[in-house]
């Protein structure tokens, strides 16, 4: 596609249900990225994939939280036993690293809210 | 990581040039400085990255100065349309470590 897709764009659900929130990132981005944007807030570095290298998960809030990218294209962020305090919206972002600009592309977000 | 640090807010009226100073005292040789506008329900989207001197586009220029420790968003005559959060960030082309946003700033333009 032209940009980033995230799907999906809105999901509502109980507490400690699971989701999964799915981010296509650019064709030929080697990097992907997740974010976390709380209400009236800056964004939280989640999760990073670059290329075949071990992502670097040093932003996950808990063990509740996991991702993957598979193929180095789709990724997915699943929360596990959702809790109130999860209730954001997910950026995923990617970017061709090494080029001269390394301009991250974002998409238009998963906007979750935990009932 | 080069951690940022700008205002939290910042308001100006419509017609006005607008200056926004990101501090980033440990930044790294290999760091670039790019700058982001985000609107409300959408995703940030970039606007401007610069090394060293200055930097200009068709929406903003960029100043940074010799030492690099900090930088400077111009937009000038700003409109209604450019409120918005404008986050500073800082980070490596090559994707070696995670790219970690500020808090960003709020800008308010007023009629």
């Amino acid at each position: 596609g032209a940009g980033v897709s995230q799907s999906p764009s809105n999901k509502v659900t109980e507490k400690g249900k699971d989701v999964e929130l799915r981010c296509d990132p650019i064709s030929g981005h080697t990097a992907l990225y997740w974010y976390r944007q709380s209400l009236g807030q800056g964004l939280e570095f989640l999760i990073y994939f670059q290329g075949n290298s071990a992502p670097d998960k040093s932003g996950l809030p808990s063990d509740r939280f996991s991702a993957e990218r598979t193929g180095g294209s789709v990724s997915t962020l699943t929360i596990q036993r959702t809790q109130q305090e999860d209730s954001a919206v997910y950026l995923c972002a990617s970017r061709v690293e090494g080029r001269n600009t390394g301009e991250l592309f974002f998409g238009e977000g998963s906007r979750l809210t935990v009932l | 990581l080069a951690k940022t640090t700008q205002p939290i807010s910042m308001d100006s009226y419509e017609g006005q040039e607008v200056n926004i100073t990101c501090s980033h005292n440990n930044i790294a040789t290999n760091d670039y400085i790019t700058w982001y506008q985000q609107f409300p329900s959408q995703g940030p989207r970039f606007i401007i990255q610069g090394y060293k001197t200055k930097v200009t586009n068709e929406v903003a220029s960029l100043f940074i100065p010799a030492d690099r420790k900090s930088s400077t968003l111009s937009l000038p005559r700003v409109s209604l349309s450019d409120t918005a959060v404008y986050y500073c960030l800082v980070g490596s082309l090559s994707g070696n470590t995670p790219l970690v946003f500020g808090k960003g700033t709020r800008l308010s333009v007023i009629a």
